[in-house]
């Protein structure tokens, strides 16, 4: 798995878009960019992946840069329920995951009313 | 109609006691795991099972050890439980090993 490296916090407004980086400048051809964010005392929630192309769906949207060495995970329209840690893990999809993801530490998102 | 579940939620015991935490999905997923949260919200895997391999992390004590009835349970059993096992122990599942994993609520074992 690719190193990711993720601010420690941020703050956002709510009704504003949150919008966390991620750094994996070591990432391999093959390694997908997944999210993942954990709310306060429940089990991780997946929220996105991508390989080159932005993705959307109904949670947010991820913007890879064409050199896949960063992202972005775009919240478009943060609420109070969208504080919590959020997840970067780099990795490949064929058997990837078999060994069980790697999670760091991840950026504190504090959506503030 | 939960997708991953555990039971129980909260488990307090002694030290040296043996206990067990089950773990339900009704995905339809043939790849179930457990993972460990330590006080400094470091989630770790323990262990990846499917039907034809076990993969354990080498760090994790033979005193804990997953155990699956069928490919819906995946259950984790710990024996001679010591205080440094106090932790939340979230299992998850996925098709094939893949990285989109669903997790359960989590389990909160405190060892007095």
């Amino acid at each position: 798995d690719a190193k990711t490296t993720q601010p420690t916090s941020m703050d956002c407004a709510e009704g504003r878009a949150a919008n966390l980086p991620c750094n994996h400048s070591t990432i391999s051809g093959n390694e997908y960019v997944y999210w993942y964010r954990q709310i306060h005392s429940q089990g991780p929630q997946y929220i996105i992946h991508g390989l080159k192309n932005n993705e959307t769906n109904e949670m947010a949207s991820l913007i890879i840069t064409e050199d896949r060495k960063s992202s972005t995970l775009i919240l478009p329209h943060a609420t109070l329920r969208d504080t919590a840690v959020y997840y970067c893990i780099a990795l490949s999809p064929s058997g990837g995951g078999a060994d069980g993801l790697t999670f760091g530490k991840g950026t504190h998102l504090i959506i503030q009313p | 109609d939960t997708a991953v579940s555990q039971t129980p939620k909260y488990l307090v015991t002694q030290m040296g006691n043996d206990k067990s935490i089950k773990c339900e999905q009704n995905l339809g997923h043939d790849t179930m795991y457990w993972y460990k949260q330590d006080s400094k919200k470091f989630l770790k895997i323990m262990f990846s099972y499917n039907n034809k391999e076990l993969i354990i992390n080498e760090t994790v004590p033979n005193r804990f050890s997953p155990k699956s009835p069928d490919k819906a349970h995946l259950n984790l059993h710990i024996n001679s439980l010591e205080l440094g096992d106090s932790a939340v122990y979230f299992c998850a599942s996925s098709r094939g090993g893949a990285p989109v994993q669903y997790f359960g609520p989590g389990t909160r074992l405190t060892v007095l």
